[in-house]
């Protein structure tokens, strides 16, 4: 069965950093692209960033690029996000979700559960 | 960049079909996914690539995508089938719309 299990969020303050991440099981990792999706709290979801299953392809959405860097340890069967600069703005649960490609352009099966980042002061 | 139109809600009665659109320029041209998310639970993949059922996923629910509409179908419509519904594209970044409630009257 494959699983994605997210750890590192929480509270943290305007402009100070965190970093998320996803441990996969029940799949060969480095067969496939790896995504991270956000969802503010009552609103809709958003792709963050995207990453290949050789780290060859990368990509972020707008409002995180700059800010924010995905990687993934293929050693390890992890995913990252390294967030810096965290704004009150990226306050949401955020999901790891696998790609069904290795490309990393296909659509997202399965998800994990999410973990909350509330950036406040 | 690209951008997906859902309706904020549809309302429908047990047994009858729900319609679910998503809007976008030519989205006819592009692969469309559809996710079901219930309260306090992850997404979960309904349909891919227009039109495909994840095993697991009732026949009940089916897609379709033509111009620029993409719509998900859901036939004989169930209470446990109440929840919010995203598309979902790739357009050199992934895409979703903003997502529709579906409330099963």
């Amino acid at each position: 069965e494959v699983q994605l299990v997210e750890s590192g969020g929480g509270l943290v303050q305007p402009g100070r950093s965190l970093r998320l991440s996803c441990a996969a099981s029940g799949f060969t990792f480095d067969d496939y692209a790896m995504h991270w999706v956000r969802q503010a709290p009552g609103k809709g979801l958003e792709w963050v960033s995207g990453i290949s299953w050789n780290s060859g392809s990368i990509g972020y959405a707008d409002s995180v690029k700059g800010r924010f860097t995905i990687s993934r340890d293929n050693a390890k069967n992890s995913l990252y996000l390294q967030m810096n600069s965290l704004r009150a703005e990226d306050t949401a649960l955020y999901y790891c979700a696998k790609d069904v490609g290795a490309a990393g352009t296909e659509w997202f099966d399965p998800w994990g559960q999410g973990t909350l980042v509330t950036v406040s002061s | 960049s690209y951008v997906l139109t859902q309706p904020p809600s549809v309302s429908v009665a047990p047994g009858q079909t729900a319609r679910i659109t998503c809007g976008g320029n030519n989205i006819g041209s592009k692969s469309v996914h559809w996710y079901q998310q219930k309260p306090g639970q992850a997404p979960v993949l309904v349909v891919y690539d227009d039109s495909d059922r994840p095993s697991g996923i009732p026949e009940r629910f089916s897609g379709s995508n033509s111009g620029n509409t993409a719509t998900l179908t859901i036939s004989r419509v169930e209470a446990g089938d109440e929840a919010d519904y995203y598309c979902q594209v790739w357009d050199s970044r992934g895409v979703f719309g903003g997502g529709t409630k579906l409330t099963v009257l």
